[in-house]
């Protein structure tokens, strides 16, 4: 079945370790990817987006996201996590009419 | 962020009530949709609306019944409510004109408790 995968469903880190949160999916053809994060009580919101270009993307609070075609993966990375980071997050791909979500990855940081 | 509103933000009701999720924006997107949250699972979208004449069912449409009264309104139904309801929903709205690149602006979130 066509999907969203996120292979982690919670991780805790410290401050200033690097993070790494995977997302495979299985859709063909072209897509766009994103990922989302919901911080404690609050509502869904985009942190970064790819379409076209650049397979590396950047978004806000210093994450980034690589999209490799060939692995069908958009893994989030973000080199120094702060206790401010704690939150679930979502990858999601756009197919056109509408949007799939990965089940989440709640990610821990601790002071 | 108060473009995409969300009414009530929780609601406990019991099993066989109908029960409507209202949601409004003032963003001007066409596009409106209606997900559901649940612990392990992430978002399913329930329906989905690209203008008040175009409304989709999403992947777990059945139970739901949705009405787009107009652009700015998009309000989703359960007929009867059952337990397996229960869980946190969103509505979230998107710009026709970004098409597939489009990001999807969320609301605050409806947390609905069937007993």
């Amino acid at each position: 079945a066509q999907s969203v995968s996120q292979h982690n469903h919670h991780v805790i880190l410290s401050e200033a370790a690097s993070l790494e949160l995977g997302c495979n999916y299985s859709y063909g053809g072209t897509v766009n990817l994103f990922w989302y994060v919901q911080y404690p009580g609050q509502h869904l919101q985009l942190l970064l987006k790819y379409f076209s270009g650049d397979p590396l993307v950047k978004g806000i609070k210093g994450f980034e996201a690589e999209f490799i075609k060939s692995k069908f993966s958009f893994n989030l990375r973000k080199p120094s996590v702060q206790w401010s980071d704690t939150a679930e997050y979502f990858c999601a791909v756009n197919l056109g009419r509408d949007m799939r979500f990965g089940a989440g990855t709640r990610l821990t940081v601790k002071p | 962020d108060a473009d995409v509103t969300q009414t009530p933000r929780n609601r406990i009701t019991k099993t066989g009530k109908r029960i409507m999720l209202e949601c409004s924006q003032t963003k001007g997107h066409d596009r409106m949709y209606w997900y559901r949250q649940d612990p392990g699972l992430g978002l399913r979208l329930i329906y989905y609306s690209f203008d008040v004449k175009d409304i989709n069912k999403g992947e777990i449409s059945d139970g739901y019944s949705v009405s787009r009264q107009a652009q700015a309104k998009f309000s989703l139904s359960l007929e009867s409510a059952i337990p397996n309801q229960t869980a946190l929903y969103f509505c979230a709205t998107s710009d026709r004109l970004a098409g597939a690149t489009d990001t999807q602006y969320f609301g605050p979130g409806t947390r609905l408790t069937v007993l």
